[in-house]
């Protein structure tokens, strides 16, 4: 099983909801990760956990707050979001062996986020 | 991280090799380079990693001068199902991939 999933697919929200995107593997793997991707732009990476802790926070507001519960789960709480914030939130996934070489990130469908 | 630099987008046709060049002058001794495809709306995927010299799978081949200041992602003969962004990635064991603009490319019937 070479897969990573995320619930939902779509989600709409308003300013002032709260909400949370889903990410669960089952590759065994211990680094997982949040990446945001606006329209015809690449993914910008905003969270990396290695071993279930947080080990890169690339600056982002703390209207987004990732957790994981688990070495399979990822989720990111949303609160208080601004239109702006509205793009494709991708998760992936990797083995974090420790190797020498940059390891393969494996990525979820994505979930498409509108916020009204 | 070192930056790199590919080509906005490139057109070609069914059947033909595509080059894709991507340039990382600052490149540095531990880093290794990663290229990933993404289809519309959906999340990258991996294609080939290589450190220098050739690299070769059943997807593509991967060109590394000695230097290492560029590398060019080969694609043999491609289909319409080949277009897709083509993003070029350098960087070592940390787990801090950063993407760069990418390649759109468009592969014509």
């Amino acid at each position: 099983d070479t897969e990573v999933t995320q619930t939902p697919k779509h989600l709409v929200m308003g300013m002032t909801n709260k909400k949370s995107l889903k990410c669960e593997q089952h590759m065994g793997h211990r680094a997982m990760y949040w990446y945001k991707q606006k329209a015809k732009k690449p993914p910008e990476l905003m969270f990396v956990y290695s071993y279930e802790k947080l080990s890169i926070n690339e600056s982002v507001p703390s209207r987004f707050s990732p957790e994981c519960p688990n070495s399979s789960l990822l989720n990111l709480h949303l609160h208080a979001l601004q239109p702006e914030d509205s793009a494709l939130y991708l998760c992936a996934s990797s083995q974090n062996e420790g190797g020498q070489e940059q390891e393969t990130q494996y990525f979820g469908p994505g979930t498409r986020l509108l916020v009204l | 991280l070192a930056k790199t630099t590919q080509p906005i987008s490139m057109d070609s046709y069914e059947g033909q090799e595509v080059n894709i060049t991507c340039s990382h002058n600052n490149i540095a001794t531990n880093d290794y380079i990663t290229w990933y495809q993404q289809f519309p709306s959906q999340g990258p995927r991996f294609i080939i990693q290589g450190y220098k010299t050739k690299v070769t799978n059943e997807v593509a081949s991967l060109f590394i001068p000695a230097d290492r200041k560029s590398s060019t992602l080969s694609l043999p003969r491609v289909s319409l199902s080949d277009t897709a962004v083509y993003y070029c990635l350098v960087g070592d064991i940390n787990n801090d991939m950063r993407f760069g603009a990418g390649t759109r490319l468009t592969v014509k019937p």
